[in-house]
């Protein structure tokens, strides 16, 4: 199993709603990321979790707080999210940090 | 800014012909890589380059690598219409074991024209 899934692929959420992507690989990576991306723009890297513990906060903004339960899974809870919060935000992971990162196909968040 | 500046932002050939895309970075760096990008979807890794290799092939395409000049390129030879995306490189910025970060650059759309 070389994917990362990431779920939901879409989601539509009020600023005063909590909602939380998931993202699972079974590949026995152990560095997972979160990246942000807007229309037409590179990824921004959001965070960076190494065997489950979160090594990089790129300044990103309380509202939006990762998880790791365990070595497979990663989550992105959101609350009192603003419009400008809309964007494809992707789930990755990789053997070893930084390089060769398998990324799941994103989550499509609309904040209204 | 610390993301690597692409050009061109867009190129437009047609099916086998080649494409180039650049790619330049401001610090030192760990690793370049090279990601693809279909419309809307994930990203997925095509090549790594380190930083004492100066170039690397993988099936179509060529990846050369000058620190000197802080510069790399892509070479897709005798594209494609699915090779049809964007292109980003990717630098694995060099501040020292837990710190580093791999930093993604503005990207090049590719239109391979049927």
């Amino acid at each position: 199993d070389t994917e990362v899934t990431q779920t939901p692929k879409h989601l539509v959420m009020g600023m005063t709603n909590k909602k939380s992507l998931k993202c699972e690989q079974h590949m026995g990576h152990r560095a997972m990321y979160w990246y942000k991306q807007k229309a037409k723009k590179p990824p921004e890297l959001m965070f960076v979790y190494s065997y489950e513990k979160l090594s990089i906060n790129e300044s990103v903004p309380s509202r939006f707080s990762p998880e790791c339960p365990n070595s497979s899974l990663l989550n992105l809870h959101l609350h009192a999210l603003q419009p400008e919060d809309s964007a494809l935000y992707l789930c990755a992971s990789s053997p070893k940090r930084h390089e060769k990162l398998f990324f799941g196909s994103g989550t499509q968040l609309s904040v209204l | 800014s610390q993301q690597g500046e692409e050009d061109p932002q867009a190129l437009s050939i047609q099916e086998g012909e080649n494409a180039t895309m650049n790619c330049s970075y401001k610090t030192s760096i760990n690793n370049l890589q090279w990601y693809r990008q279909n419309s809307g979807r994930g990203l997925v890794h095509l090549i790594l380059i380190r930083s004492n290799e100066r170039e690397k092939h993988s099936g179509r395409l060529r990846v050369t690598l000058d620190t000197s000049k802080k510069s790399s390129s892509l070479l897709i030879t005798a594209s494609r219409a699915a090779d049809t995306a964007s292109y980003f490189c990717a630098t694995d910025l060099n501040y020292g074991g837990a710190t580093n970060k791999l930093i993604f650059g503005t990207g090049t759309l590719l239109a391979v024209q049927p």
